[in-house]
């Protein structure tokens, strides 16, 4: 595609569902990102892919949070028994290499409100 | 520990005039890239700007500059000749450790 795609664009879940965001990256780009933005908040950096390995998931908020990618394409964020602090806006972005070195694309994504 | 902060949380100025924007971080690297994104309505973050540490030289892009200090750890944006597409949602970020570490914002409204 043109850009960076994700989906759905917004999610509204009760408390105790699981929920699961989608981003399709640039083809071709190798790095794929998460993030989570609260309101009013800066972004909050989650994971991020080399290929179909994330080297340091540190920054997954709980162990309630998991992310894969297959086939160094799609990526899908899992958020197992939602919480209402989980309510945020989970942007994705890739670039054609890991590191600074390259630019982030962003995707528009995905308003997750958790009632 | 690395932190990047704005101390500006909404700004406004005439079309056509000059802004600035502050950006202050910590890191306790030497080698690092520092950078200002645009968020508008839309929710798409948009590049603005990008500044690897070793270069002295402050980065310029078109309308958009840089003012680097790296001594002082400041990095702000000034946009010259503000247009009203300007008015978004400003971040500064710091990439360092693998990592991308982003400031709160600042909201600028641009005044016709």
């Amino acid at each position: 595609g043109a850009g960076v795609s994700q989906s759905p664009s917004n999610k509204v879940t009760e408390k105790g569902k699981d929920v699961e965001l989608r981003c399709d990256p640039i083809s071709g780009h190798t790095a794929l990102y998460w993030y989570r933005q609260s309101l009013g908040q800066g972004l909050e950096f989650l994971i991020y892919f080399q290929g179909n390995s994330a080297p340091d998931k540190s920054g997954l908020p709980s162990d309630r949070f998991s992310a894969e990618r297959t086939g160094g394409s799609v990526s899908t964020l899992t958020i197992q028994r939602t919480q209402q602090e989980d309510s945020a806006v989970y942007l994705c972005a890739s670039s054609l290499m890991r590191g600074a070195g390259d630019t982030q694309y962003f995707g528009p994504g995905t308003r997750l409100t958790v009632l | 520990a690395q932190t990047v902060t704005q101390s500006q949380p909404e700004m406004s100025v005439q079309e056509a005039e000059t802004v600035t924007l502050s950006c202050t971080y910590d890191t306790s690297e030497s080698d690092y890239y520092l950078f200002w994104y645009k968020q508008p309505p839309s929710r798409q973050m948009i590049l603005v700007i990008r500044q690897e540490a070793y270069k002295q030289q402050n980065a310029t892009e078109n309308r958009f500059s840089v003012n680097f200090q790296k001594a002082a750890k400041s990095f702000s944006l000034k946009i010259s000749d503000s247009q009203l597409g300007d008015a978004a949602m400003y971040f500064c970020a710091l990439y360092n450790f693998n990592k991308f570490y982003f400031g709160s914002g600042t909201k600028l409204n641009v005044k016709p």
